[in-house]
């Protein structure tokens, strides 16, 4: 089946820095990406949608200029936490759509990030 | 607009007992519905999915769903309770191939041995 892979699962990183996660597609190519954040006990926030080859489009109220989002292959994308402050702790996840598949999304295992 | 309403945060059963987890749909076109499981610290995996053929679909673990069109439903059930079903449960929509998910809010399943 289809794979999703993040890393790295838990980070820890000071104030002021920056952090990148990646999320790669193992066993399909991706076309599209999504990009989560879900605080404790809620539910998942889509943050931006991630398209091979060009810009994310990100959702209504997620700064774009914060949260650098990169897809450079059909199976890699990047999510890059600049200038990390300790509201931005929280868990990450990844999910893609396989490229001749269906609607059906496979998620990461999520990346967990702390800043301190 | 889309969205999923899940009724109750935490629902609490037997071991053995029947699990119901609610979801209600709301959407203006045919929707695609799914249910994620979430394990703690973990990602989601699909438990099963409703893309407009059977209504009653069947999926991991012993969980199915009923897509009910004149209640705007697809709650999640299963017969036996297991204490490995414990988790967050996520019922999700989107309205075409190519748009992301739009989740509810959760559910959390305890299992009571």
């Amino acid at each position: 089946g289809a794979v999703v892979s993040q890393h790295p699962s838990w980070v820890i990183c000071k104030s002021g820095t920056s952090v990148k996660i990646e999320c790669r597609s193992l066993d399909f190519q991706a076309t599209t990406m999504f990009w989560y954040r879900q605080f404790p006990k809620q539910s998942l926030m889509l943050m931006a949608t991630s398209n091979e080859g060009s810009k994310a489009t990100y959702e209504q109220g997620v700064e774009k200029d914060k949260f650098l989002i990169n897809h450079a292959s059909l199976t890699l994308s990047t999510l890059t936490v600049t200038s990390a402050h300790p509201e931005d702790s929280s868990f990450y996840i990844c999910s893609a759509r396989p490229l001749a598949g269906a609607n059906v999304l496979t998620f990461g295992a999520g990346s967990r990030l702390t800043v301190l | 607009a889309q969205s999923v309403t899940q009724l109750g945060s935490h629902v609490s059963v037997s071991e053995g007992a029947l699990v119901l987890l609610r979801c209600n749909y709301s959407s203006s076109v045919p929707p695609y519905l799914f249910w994620y499981v979430q394990y703690p610290n973990q990602g989601l995996q699909l438990l099963l999915k409703y893309t407009s053929a059977a209504t009653l679909v069947k999926g991991i673990n012993g969980f199915e769903a009923e897509f009910k069109k004149s209640e705007t439903s697809f709650h999640l059930t299963k017969p036996s309770a297991h204490m490995s079903d414990a988790a967050e449960y996520f019922c999700a929509v989107s309205y075409s191939g190519n748009t992301p998910l739009v989740f509810g809010k959760g559910t959390r399943l305890s299992v009571i041995a």
